[in-house]
């Protein structure tokens, strides 16, 4: 079964400083990864995703991720954060050729000081 | 407007009692999922169903059951055998096949006392 892990839990910025968010899955084959946010009072909402291909992703917002097969990373960035990035963000992972299961990491909690 | 619809936002119970938390969608969905949320542990796959009349259970199943007698419905029963109830519970949904692309709801937030 796949798991993943987010070890930062909560990560306080200031606006304007670049962001990376950790991200490390476990699973023996071949895998969709995404990142998931959850905005203040809003429904989680895909942010990206990455199938196969490129392994730098571009999402909403100015967010990326990069795919690294041989960390088993996929680690979300921003180069410039904003006061409204403020959100949770959970990685997710689901195996390719599978179940229809999507697995979520704990979550990191981002706070962005005005 | 589409999307799925989770009510209520807020519930309060009795230890004892079992409840259960709607969750409705006019997506067209096939496919329909309830999660857990708890501060640090993220969220975790109750059960899923990919069709109707039938569902899965997911990693946390005990203390729960569901039923999928409609495409749009996916109730999920919260039961007295649950240990520890109190969460926040979220419900979505995807195309089948497209388990990654989840739709969620805006959840409810389940306190047992």
């Amino acid at each position: 079964a796949q798991s993943v892990s987010q070890h930062n839990h909560h990560v306080i910025l200031s606006e304007a400083a670049s962001l990376e968010l950790g991200c490390n899955y476990s699973y023996g084959g071949t895998v969709n990864l995404f990142w998931y946010v959850q905005y203040p009072g809003q429904h989680l909402q895909l942010l990206l995703k990455y199938f196969s291909g490129d392994p730098l992703v571009k999402g909403i917002k100015g967010f990326e991720a990069e795919f690294i097969k041989s960390k088993f990373s996929f680690n979300l960035r921003k180069p410039s954060v904003q006061w409204s990035d403020t959100a949770e963000y959970f990685c997710a992972v689901n195996a390719r050729f599978g179940n229809e299961k999507l697995t979520f990491g704990t979550g990191t909690r981002l706070t962005i000081i005005p | 407007d589409g999307g799925i619809t989770q009510s209520p936002k807020y519930l309060f119970r009795k230890e004892g009692q079992n409840v259960t938390l709607s969750c409705e969608q006019n997506l067209n969905h096939d496919a329909m999922y309830w999660y857990r949320q708890d501060p640090g542990q993220g969220l975790r796959l109750i059960y899923y169903s990919q069709i109707v009349n039938d569902f899965q259970k997911g990693d946390i199943a005990e203390g729960y059951s569901v039923s999928r007698e409609k495409k749009e419905s996916f109730p999920l029963t919260v039961t007295s055998a649950q240990k520890n109830p109190t969460a926040f519970y979220l419900c979505a949904s995807s195309l089948q096949g497209k388990p990654y692309e989840q739709y969620f709801g805006p959840g409810t937030r389940l306190t047992v006392t």
